[in-house]
């Protein structure tokens, strides 16, 4: 299985700051990687995919990038509704496997 | 406007078979793939299973001996059913949507196995 590895579990940052959270995979896996954010009592929610394409309604100040093992997730000028767990997510073989998740906290 | 919501018992004891429903709205089943994925408590995603568009199915092979999905296409649910349930399987299960990643997910149910 690919193991997708979220070094940092936990991250904290005021609003307006940026932050990025990253995720490695333990075999290259091209593009074929998307990014989640869970709040509490909602449901998850998809924010990007093939590394760095927005899903429709996310806010332009998250962007997506790398390829092959090592991917990033940035968000710009951070805003308040933007905390929660950030989950990666492979897709390049089966079984599709997740990273453990970055927490965010807004100071 | 997309919604889907799982259903199920929230306990079950040891040794017997887990049975979840997904109930989606706002597309047919017939049109898109649903995912069933497993959360343990405070831990990451274990993704289970998928029910194709077509009616085939993939599966995990962690779980490949004791799970089956299946549909009512008519219904539009989507079934999940788990045997020989040990108390790892705690967790809360969710139904999602989408080609191999996520577009919309449930928000989950949790499923206790204790006696």
């Amino acid at each position: 299985d690919v193991q997708m590895t979220q070094s940092l579990s936990y991250l904290a940052a005021s609003p307006g700051e940026s932050v990025s959270i990253s995720c490695k995979a333990s075999k290259s896996i091209s593009n074929y990687l998307a990014w989640y954010q869970q709040k509490p009592g909602e449901a998850y929610k998809l924010l990007i995919y093939s590394g760095s394409t927005l899903q429709s309604g996310t806010p332009s100040r998250f962007s997506g990038s790398g390829s092959g093992t090592d991917f990033t997730l940035t968000i710009r000028s951070l805003e308040p509704e933007d905390f929660g767990l950030y989950y990666c997510q492979q897709y390049y073989e089966k079984p599709l496997t997740f990273g453990s998740g970055t927490k965010l906290e807004i100071k | 406007q997309v919604q889907l919501k799982e259903s199920g018992p929230g306990l079950v004891q040891p040794s017997q078979t887990l049975s979840l429903t997904c109930t989606v709205s706002g597309f047919s089943l017939t049109s898109y793939s649903v995912h069933w994925v497993r959360q343990h408590s405070g831990k990451s995603l274990e993704w289970m299973g998928r029910m194709w568009s077509d009616g085939d199915t993939s599966y995990n092979s962690a779980f490949t001996s004791r799970l089956s999905i299946s549909r009512d296409t008519s219904k539009s649910q989507v079934f999940l059913k788990m045997n020989s349930l040990q108390t790892e399987d705690t967790g809360t299960y969710y139904c999602a949507s989408g080609p191999y990643y996520f577009d919309y997910w449930g928000q989950g149910v949790m499923v206790t196995v204790s006696s």
